[in-house]
């Protein structure tokens, strides 16, 4: 089965330009969170979505920051403008309803903010 | 509002020692609990987790970890360390909020694994 997808890899852009970054959850997964890591803060949980709806957004740094979840396979974190200090990777992850289930990670999207 | 906490930042061990990385965790009912690992470039992969029933549980590539309600702990542990497990360790909390249908996974700052040969 495939796992979590995420799109592009890496991402490596100017500040001020807009950034979209894609994820496709594992089917059947009724959850959707997008993390952010980095050296200085680690792992911090962005946004999560339960059955396409945003339920908590405030890991969202700041409003450049953007999550939407049209439908059950696909969503996108976008920023705009984008600035250096949001250069991180930045990682969905899917998971199945219930609480016990675990989340499953995507590789990935490593953005560089020049 | 739970918290994880993950004392040691770094551990080297020699291939074919054993391991244990520890983990404590903050929240006032029974948690759900979480190892997972991080290699270089990639994501997080599922080790192992707890939300029920025995105290020990066992995960993949022969990690098992243990839960221990009176030390609020959950450490990792591995017999004899090969060197393919040098990664990132991620110890997470997830607490049962019951609207919505949605929880949140905290997660410790991680220990970083060296294996030396």
């Amino acid at each position: 089965d495939a796992g979590v997808i995420q799109s592009p890899r890496h991402e490596v852009t100017e500040m001020g330009q807009e950034v979209t970054l894609r994820c496709k959850p594992i089917s059947g997964h009724n959850s959707l969170f997008w993390y952010r890591q980095t050296m200085m803060r680690g792992l911090e949980l962005l946004i999560y979505f339960n059955n396409n709806v945003p339920i908590d957004d405030s890991g969202m740094p700041e409003d450049r920051f953007s999550a939407k979840m049209p439908n059950a396979s696909f969503s996108t974190l976008k920023i705009q403008p984008s600035e250096p200090r949001d250069s991180a990777v930045y990682f969905c992850a899917s998971r199945e309803t219930g609480s016990s289930q675990p989340q499953h990670f995507g590789d990935g999207t490593r953005l560089s903010i020049l | 509002a739970q918290s994880v906490t993950q004392p040691d930042i770094h551990i080297t061990v020699s291939e074919g020692a054993s391991l244990e990385l520890r983990c404590n965790y903050s929240y006032g009912a029974t948690p759900y609990l979480f190892w997972y690992v991080q290699s270089p470039g990639q994501g997080l992969q599922l080790l192992l987790k707890y939300f029920s029933g025995d105290t020990l549980v066992q995960g993949i590539k022969g990690f098992e970890a243990e839960f221990k309600r009176s030390q609020s702990s959950f450490n990792l542990r591995k017999p004899s360390v090969h060197w393919s497990d040098a990664a990132e360790y991620f110890c997470a909390v997830a607490a049962d909020i019951l609207t919505g249908g949605g929880n949140k996974l905290t997660f410790g700052t991680g220990t970083q694994l060296k294996v030396e040969l």
